[in-house]
């Protein structure tokens, strides 16, 4: 079966480091995925990892363990425009290829 | 910049209704999908498809078709409609790499389906 955590819900203040857990058990684990989305708007891509390890871009930094079937995204120096629903997604390998499994998200909430 | 566009932003439905929600993506990916976001349930895929009259079912089908006849367009079709297929509808497309593997899915705005 597949199952997917992370947290529904986490608040910090500008300027914060901010880190958002998932762990996921996903058949065919290929990769982990992160989309920011916000309020009426569209799911978009901020990182993908197919290897253990760190994967920085910018103040946005993700990690995976595979063996802990495990993943974080670190948000750096928090800002105002980062409150938005950001979700994991493990991505399996089938016959017809990729595909990515959304997790209900975590809304992050960021207060002055 | 790869755009995917949808038919609506917003519509509103009756019930039995026959319903056609239009993704059209602009940079020749392979790959095209349907998701219906509801809150609490994240993103649930509806149905994919990985080329032109391909087709696969995604995680909740039932109730739901699609029609992939060009590859730059992918159509979810309700056949009746009904009030729990109240949501918003995502479509997305991805750039298929080496076997058949891709990083990133772009998404359309969405359209917020109600059925009354």
């Amino acid at each position: 079966g597949q199952s997917l955590e992370q947290p529904s819900e986490v608040t910090a203040v500008e300027g914060a480091i901010v880190q958002i857990n998932c762990t996921y058990q996903t058949s065919g684990f290929y990769g982990l995925s992160w989309y920011q989305q916000h309020d009426g708007g569209a799911p978009t891509f901020l990182s993908y990892n197919a290897l253990d390890g760190l994967e920085e871009t910018g103040r946005f930094s993700s990690f995976l363990s595979r063996s802990d079937s495990y993943g974080y995204l670190l948000l750096q120096e928090l800002q105002m425009k980062d409150s938005a629903s950001y979700f994991c997604a493990p991505s399996q390998l089938d016959n017809y290829g990729q595909n990515f499994v959304f997790g209900p998200g975590t809304r992050l909430s960021v207060l002055p | 910049d790869v755009k995917v566009t949808q038919s609506s932003r917003y519509l509103v439905k009756r019930t039995g209704e026959k319903v056609f929600l239009e993704c059209v993506q602009d940079m020749d990916h392979e790959n095209m999908f349907w998701y219906r976001q509801d809150p609490g349930l994240g993103l649930r895929l509806i149905y994919f498809s990985y080329d032109v009259k391909m087709k696969e079912k995604g995680d909740i089908p039932e109730g739901y078709s699609v029609s992939r006849e060009k590859k730059e367009r992918f159509s979810l079709i309700l056949e009746s409609a009904s009030t729990n297929q109240t949501s918003m509808y995502l479509c997305a497309s991805a750039l298929v790499g080496r076997g058949g593997s891709y990083n990133e899915q772009f998404f359309g705005p969405g359209t917020r389906l109600t059925v009354l």
